[in-house]
């Protein structure tokens, strides 16, 4: 089945760190740039930060500049966040999102996982 | 950062009944603007890409159209999976904003 697997949420105090892991499967994540959208319970999307098919480029929305880091695992077909220095407004389910094309800026996110939720809470 | 202005943020309507959205951008964004469909439980959905292409597998109830700064999706002969959250986004620049959303009742 092409799917995209999140993992690593969690509870975790403000301050604190946690890592986001997305396994693609059924397909090569070679090919695409990925990102990382969040929903907050109750409210909108936001775009958090999206990755070039060879890493080459990264890029951030300026709330999570310096807390957040993008990666990419090609020979695994997996995705990565790194989130630290974590804020309660970080609460959310996070979405790990394939593009249709290469670069780190997306054109469109055809293929999205079922999200996996952060709670910054202390 | 460009603002996207959806609208209505939510919609009432009746099986069979024709519905529009629509997205107001605080810039041009010439037609990088796509439209998502999410469902409670379920992964989100690229309806249309660039404005006005419908993605593979979506019905052809669904389109969109617009360029520049006003965009709008429209359904036809509304159905019973249509019950949902519409999103627009924009993917002119950085960071790469969505509209607050439009929820459908049926």
């Amino acid at each position: 089945e092409v799917q995209l697997v999140e993992s690593g949420g969690g509870l975790v105090q403000p301050g604190g760190s946690l890592r986001l892991s997305c396994a693609a499967s059924g397909f090569s994540l070679n090919d695409y740039g990925m990102h990382w959208v969040r929903q907050v319970p109750g409210k909108g999307l936001e775009w958090v930060s999206g990755i070039s098919w060879n890493s080459g480029s990264l890029d951030y929305v300026d709330s999570v500049k310096g807390r957040f880091t993008i990666s990419r695992d090609n020979a695994n077909n997996s995705l990565n966040l790194h989130m630290n220095s974590l804020r309660e407004d970080d609460t959310a389910v996070y979405y790990c999102v394939k593009d249709i094309q290469r670069s780190h800026a997306p054109y469109a996110f055809d293929m999205w996982g079922q999200g996996t939720r952060v709670t910054v809470s202390s | 950062d460009i603002r996207v202005t959806q609208s209505p943020s939510s919609l009432s309507a009746s099986l069979g009944d024709r519905v529009t959205i629509t997205c107001r951008a605080s810039q041009r964004l010439s037609n990088c603007l796509n439209w998502y469909q999410l469902k409670p439980g379920k992964a989100p959905t690229l309806l249309i890409s660039a404005a006005s292409s419908l993605q593979s597998g979506v019905p052809s109830r669904f389109s969109g159209s617009g360029s520049g700064t006003d965009f709008t999706l429209t359904i036809t002969n509304l159905q019973p999976e249509d019950l949902a959250a519409y999103y627009c986004q924009q993917t002119y620049s950085s960071p790469y904003t969505f509209g607050q959303g439009t929820k459908l009742e049926i």
